[in-house]
């Protein structure tokens, strides 16, 4: 079982709602990292936070906006999105960002946009 | 060229076979590899890391070939829940924030 909680599982938006998405690791990772990925391509990454500051920002559009209140929880706040963002969302931790760090995986997101 | 290349298969082996699996990388200066396995519908695991002299972890044996740019997976022995998606991760900076996964290579082992 993976030690990276994801919440919620599944969930359904529409187009003009506001929803978030939560990820919490109590491995003492300091690195956290939200990926996307659509069916049958490989998980794209869109944020890094190391050390509860971001790092990353993969240019991914406004209406995803991540968050790291502390060193065991990241979120990630959806509003205004588009069906086409519909995905599996990923998240990550890792001990550091260095270049020999594994990745630790929850175990997703389904995300529908109607 | 794409940074990470696998062949996507599927492979369709009977169980028992040995079957491996290609991943090239495009960046000579990639710092890291590992392969990774997704089921369908879960999150990617971390099978194994790749080290430059190669690296075996029971059935699994993986390689790294910097001159060529590639990587592989060997699977001897497979087993029926081996089905599932391997992904080749490279790592291209020493920061370790530029991971590139492949597309996956998918393995259905059969009886």
């Amino acid at each position: 079982d993976t030690e990276v909680t994801q919440t919620p599982k599944h969930l359904v938006m529409g187009m003009t709602n506001k929803k978030s998405l939560k990820c919490e690791q109590h491995m003492g990772h300091r690195a956290m990292y939200w990926y996307k990925q659509k069916a049958k391509k490989p998980p794209e990454l869109m944020f890094v936070y190391s050390y509860e500051k971001l790092s990353i920002n993969e240019s991914v559009p406004s209406r995803f906006s991540p968050e790291c209140p502390n060193s065991s929880l990241l979120n990630l706040h959806l509003h205004a999105l588009q069906p086409e963002d519909s995905a599996l969302y990923l998240c990550a931790s890792s001990q550091e960002t260095g270049s020999n760090e594994k990745l630790f995986f929850g175990s997703g997101t389904q995300l529908s946009v109607l | 060229r794409k940074e990470v290349e696998q062949d996507p298969g599927p492979f369709n082996v009977p169980e028992g076979a040995t079957v491996a699996f290609n991943c090239t990388y495009s960046n000579s200066a990639s710092q890291s590899f590992f392969w990774y396995r997704q089921d369908c519908r879960k999150e990617p695991k971390l099978l194994m890391s790749v080290y430059s002299s190669g690296n075996e972890d029971g059935r699994f044996t993986a390689q790294l070939n910097r001159a060529s740019q590639y990587i592989s997976l060997l699977i001897r022995d497979s087993k029926l829940s081996d089905s599932a998606t391997y992904l080749c991760v490279v790592n291209m900076n020493q920061a370790g924030t530029a991971l590139i996964f492949g597309k996956g290579t998918t393995l259905s082992v059969s009886s």
